[in-house]
Order: structure tokens, then C-alpha cells, then sequence
């Protein structure tokens, strides 16, 4: 199986702060990768597909990078409503494994 | 809209049953691989298992291999999991998600249904 290993496990960040959370997988996984966002009490929901690309309506502040086994989810200018946990997720092989989740807290 | 309506979720004993199901509506039900994720309480998020589109291909973690049975049923766009054996390790918010082959990511999740085993 496929491990998927998050860093870090929890931030302290200010609104207007830019933050970078990693996800690298035990393999190469080429770009099929995948970012979510969970608030507390709802589903996931979908934020970047494809390591980069960026689900219809998320907005332009999140961006996603990286390919092979090392991948970056970057929130540039931290708005209120993005405190949050958030998970990568492969997509190469089953099972589809998540990352442990990041979660973004207020400082 | 997608919806995906997760029922069945309930206080079982260890060594239990439960069936837990997904109904959705809003898309083309048979076009689309599911998949059933689970969250135990204060934890992340576990893939638990995938079927198809047309139910022939499914797949499972290791941790719930020969317990569960997911399935689905085409003609009432519902999709389900059969739980047996259930462990206190298995206490969760089970979601539904839709697969998203364009988008190789879930593109739309049902609101979870919580299975409590306990004695």
C-alpha cells in the first residue's frame, strides 16, 4: 500500500498569513494526487485535483504543487474560513490512502 | 445537484452486523465508481472500499478485508455496505463519496452516517 505521510501536523497562522502544508507519498505517484478541506461536523470537500489543478469555485488563493512523491498545498493570504483540516489523498493504486490531515488553527 | 444520503448507522454490539446505504441522486448513478471513507472520532480520514461503476471491480483496505461487503444496486441508485464481524476499532462517520474519473478525486460526499459498537 501506498503511505501518505502530512507536514506538519497542525499550524498556528494568522488570517492574511500564507501557509504550506506537505504531502509526500511512500512511492511515485506521478500527479495523481489529491487535496481536501474538512470542517469540523462536515464531509470533505475537494480542493485540488491532479497534484495542481484547482476544483471549480475553490478559490484562487489555494494552489497545488509537486509530482513523483513530494506534493505542497499552498493558502496564500489565510482567510477565516479556511481554518480547517486538510488531507491529501493518492490516486495512483488502491487502496486510496489519506495523508493524517493537517489542521490550520488560529494563532 | 449531487446528493449522496447516507442511512443504516447505529449502536451495535462488538461481533455485530450492520448495512449501512448511500442513496443518491442527481447524476447518472451507473457512470460512477463509489467509494465508502471512514472517520473515527478525533481521527483522520480512512479509505475503507471502491466498486465500480457497474458493481464487477471492488476493492478493500486491509483492516476490513473478509468483514465488509460493499455493493450496489444500479437500478436504485443505491449504494451499500455490509459490516459483520464489527470491532470497536470500526466506530465511525461513514461517508459515501462519488469518484470523479476526469477528476481521479471524490467529487461529491454524502454527509456520513455514525456506527457506534459498543457493548
Amino acid at each position: 500500500d501506498i503511505q501518505m505521510t502530512q507536514s506538519p501536523s497542525s499550524v498556528s497562522a494568522s488570517v492574511g498569513d500564507r501557509v504550506t502544508i506537505s504531502c509526500r507519498a511512500s512511492q511515485d505517484i506521478s500527479s495523481w494526487l489529491a487535496w481536501y478541506q474538512q470542517k469540523p461536523g462536515k464531509a470533505p470537500s475537494l480542493l485540488i485535483y491532479a497534484a495542481s489543478s484547482l476544483q471549480t469555485g475553490v478559490p484562487s488563493r489555494f494552489s497545488g504543487s509537486g509530482s513523483g512523491t513530494d506534493f505542497t498545498l499552498t493558502i496564500n493570504s489565510l482567510q477565516p474560513e479556511d481554518f480547517a483540516t486538510y488531507y491529501c489523498q493518492q490516486a495512483d493504486s488502491f487502496p486510496r490512502t489519506f495523508g493524517q490531515g493537517t489542521m490550520v488553527e488560529f494563532k | 445537484e449531487v446528493q449522496l444520503v447516507e442511512s443504516g448507522g447505529g449502536l451495535v454490539k462488538p461481533g455485530g452486523s450492520l448495512r449501512l446505504s448511500c442513496a443518491a441522486s442527481g447524476f447518472t448513478f451507473d457512470s460512477y465508481a463509489m467509494s465508502w471513507v471512514r472517520q473515527a472520532p478525533g481521527k483522520g480520514l480512512e479509505w475503507v472500499s471502491g466498486i465500480s461503476g457497474s458493481g464487477v471491480s471492488t476493492d478493500y483496505a486491509d483492516s476490513v478485508k473478509g468483514r465488509f461487503t460493499i455493493s450496489r444496486d444500479n437500478s436504485k441508485n443505491t449504494l451499500y455496505l455490509h459490516m459483520s464481524s464489527l470491532r470497536a476499532e470500526d466506530m465511525a462517520v461513514y461517508f459515501c463519496a462519488k469518484w470523479g474519473d476526469y477528476y481521479e478525486s471524490y467529487i461529491g460526499w454524502g454527509q456520513g452516517t455514525l456506527v457506534t459498537v459498543s457493548s
